[in-house]
């Protein structure tokens, strides 16, 4: 089945410092992936539609300066949380869908949970 | 803007007992909804339904969706300890727009 990989799972980092979260797609090619954010208790929340070759379209109230996205490859995308802060600190999931089978459900990498000191 | 409501919000029940989740909905333009199971991790995919009156079933999980009341349920029969979980009910929109609504979960509890 359709494997998404994410990197690193588990972050701890100190306040002002930048973070880079990797989303792979392993076994098919994704043109377009998913970003979502999740606090405790609360629902997934999407922030940016990452798209290969082009900018990321992001969510109202996300801010593309902070949340930097990059989709260089068709099995790649990237979001750094730029100086981050404490209030940053949330559960990061990706998602892509296979660029074969447009009408097939997202699949989920395992997250990054981001804690910043 | 579209959204989605899930009740209840969380459930304790015991083993083997049924429990149905409930999902309703506001959308622009609909094109499909969906059901995810999470655990600790990432979600893992259930159901995506997108025509009415039809029942999806996979073993002791069903669902169905409701176009014209903009509801969907999912069903679990003789639920186990390895049931619970969130249940998180998303929308995929129709048009360009491409990225689930999700939600906020049942948080489904089984006790032995």
């Amino acid at each position: 089945g359709a494997v998404v990989s994410q990197h690193p799972s588990w972050v701890i980092c100190k306040s002002g410092t930048s973070v880079k979260i990797e989303c792979r797609s392993l076994d098919f090619q994704a043109t377009t992936m998913f970003w979502y954010r999740q606090f405790p208790k609360q629902s997934l929340m999407l922030m940016a539609t990452s798209n290969e070759g082009s900018k990321a379209t992001y969510e109202q109230g996300v801010e593309k300066d902070k949340f930097l996205i990059n989709h260089a490859s068709l099995t790649l995308s990237t979001l750094t949380v730029t100086s981050a802060h404490p209030e940053d600190s949330s559960f990061y999931i990706c998602s892509a869908r296979d660029k074969a089978y447009s009408n097939q459900p997202q699949h989920f990498g395992d997250g990054t949970r981001l804690s910043i000191l | 803007e579209d959204k989605v409501v899930q009740s209840p919000l969380s459930l304790v029940v015991h083993e083997g007992d049924t429990v149905t989740l409930n999902c309703s909905y506001e959308v622009t333009n609909f094109r499909s909804l969906l059901w995810y199971k999470q655990e600790k991790k990432a979600p893992t995919f259930l159901f995506m339904l997108t025509s009415s009156g039809i029942e999806k079933k996979s073993g002791r999980l069903s669902s169905i969706l409701d176009k014209k009341e903009l509801f969907s349920i999912l069903n679990i029969t003789a639920t186990q300890t390895g049931d619970s979980a969130v249940y998180l009910c998303a929308l995929r929109p129709g048009g360009g727009a491409d990225g689930l609504t999700f939600g906020k979960g049942t948080h489904l509890i089984i006790q032995p």
